[in-house]
């Protein structure tokens, strides 16, 4: 199993329409949660991070951690042509970040 | 807002050869990081350098690879003798605290190396 699974996708939605990206985790040890935006030929940027289970809202994008199902989920709320990325999450438990391999999500308008 | 500058955008080498990837992380930042990205696949922690030395590495930084702040503004990494499977989209990154923790990690544009 792998340690942080995610769908690749491409997921194509259309313009104002809410996502929902989700990464699922193996390791309970895990306490810090993040959400990465990457877009093409670009590094990662940071867009939500979390300490262990809960909600953080910030904008349009909301972030939900919960642990007992070890499943953490990225919200965007009126999706524009603009959030055509693909968003990666990332997860620690000490110094070391674990990726998820990201999915690919366009924003048709 | 400053930013992480890379270079090369694009290094092309034969198979057997040294290559030297160079980094400006921001300036008051105190952790630098390489990762890299197999095309379609994950990124990869490879290594994080605090105060002049290797903090923590994983097991893909070999002895092929080392790391280097040979002043006060570059941080290099040198692949000593490069692999077809070394091909990949090569970030550094620099952060303020160590990783992983609440830390904003900046990245670079990256470097795509492509070893033939």
């Amino acid at each position: 199993q792998k340690e942080v699974e995610q769908d690749p996708g491409p997921l194509s939605v259309p313009e104002g329409a809410i996502v929902s990206l989700n990464c699922t985790y193996s390791n309970s040890a895990f306490q810090y949660f993040m959400w990465y935006r990457q877009y093409s030929r670009k590094g990662p940027e940071l867009l939500m991070y979390t300490y262990s289970s809960g909600n953080k809202e910030d904008g349009r994008f909301t972030a939900q951690v919960d642990k007992s199902s070890k499943y953490i989920s990225l919200f965007i709320r009126d999706s524009q042509p603009s959030d055509s990325a693909t968003y990666l999450c990332a997860m620690s438990a000490n110094y070391q970040l674990i990726w998820g391999a990201g999915t690919k999500l366009i924003i048709k308008p | 807002e400053p930013e992480v500058t890379q270079t090369p955008s694009h290094q092309v080498t034969q198979m057997g050869q040294e290559v030297i990837l160079r980094c400006v992380p921001i300036s008051n930042h105190l952790y630098f990081y390489w990762y890299r990205q197999i095309l379609g696949q994950k990124v990869e922690f490879l290594v994080s350098f605090y105060n002049n030395e290797i903090s923590e590495k994983s097991e893909i930084f070999d002895d092929q690879f080392s790391v280097e702040r040979p002043d006060g503004s570059n941080f290099t990494l040198k692949i000593r003798s490069t692999k077809l499977e070394d091909s990949a989209m090569y970030f550094c990154a620099s952060s303020e605290g160590r990783q992983g923790a609440y830390e904003k990690l900046f990245f670079g544009s990256g470097t795509q190396l492509s070893v033939l």
